[in-house]
């Protein structure tokens, strides 16, 4: 079955530590992305990537970063740079990143930092 | 820049009402237009979408129409279930851009 994992779906991390969350998908995809989500709101676009070795920011990039060395992986790191790192996070990926491409959703991991 | 704008919630119906959510947007050009259902605890899944003017979306007996004179793609279902209870999200891609802007989400919750 083709599809997009997160893992792990919770994490715990104490303040100062970085971590990083995993993004993998075997659709063949060139195109992925990650977003946050806070209770109650939408979804913010951390950082995505059209290809293999490029990407770019998104609206939310500062205290976070990323890798793109395979087509089918996409690692989000949280810095301990990142002010308010607890939330949901989601990975997508689409076949492009053309207009009318859907984008499919990983199941999320949440992160808490305490 | 783009933005969406959606109905606050929760909206709380009971089982076989029926369901619109607002939706409008700003944008520049001719955007294509997306609605998410996101289940607790999950990731998003596409529910309908719409590339251009008067292009009606439906799946799963939900149906959209993209209405650029109103800016508006509201949803809507004729008779919803308890297992309709989900959180929804109006979303746009710009003609000329690669990323999505999504609403805050809408909170529905279908009571027997």
């Amino acid at each position: 079955d083709g599809g997009i994992t997160q893992s792990p779906k919770y994490l715990f991390r104490k303040e100062g530590q970085n971590v990083t969350l995993s993004c993998e998908q075997n659709l063949n995809h060139d195109a992925m992305y990650w977003y946050r989500q806070d209770p109650g709101q939408g979804l913010r676009l951390i950082y995505y990537s059209q290809i293999v070795n490029d990407f770019q920011k998104g609206d939310i990039a500062e205290g976070y970063s990323v890798s793109r060395e395979k087509k089918e992986s996409f690692p989000l790191t949280v810095t301990s740079a990142q002010k308010n790192p607890t939330a949901f996070y989601l990975c997508a990926s689409s076949i492009t990143s053309g207009r009318a491409d859907e984008q499919y959703f990983g199941p999320g991991t949440r992160l808490t930092v305490t | 820049g783009d933005s969406v704008t959606q109905m606050e919630g929760p909206v709380t119906l009971s089982e076989e009402a029926f369901l619109t959510i607002n939706c409008t947007y700003t944008a520049t050009g001719y955007p294509s237009l997306f609605w998410y259902v996101q289940y607790p605890g999950e990731g998003l899944q596409l529910l309908l979408k719409a590339t251009k003017a008067d292009d009606k979306g439906s799946n799963k007996g939900f149906e959209a129409t993209y209405r650029k004179e109103t800016t508006s793609f509201h949803l809507e279902k004729g008779s919803v279930q308890v297992s309709d209870s989900a959180v929804y999200f109006c979303a746009l891609r710009a003609f000329a851009g690669n990323m999505l802007t999504f609403g805050g989400g809408t909170r529905l919750m279908v009571k027997p």
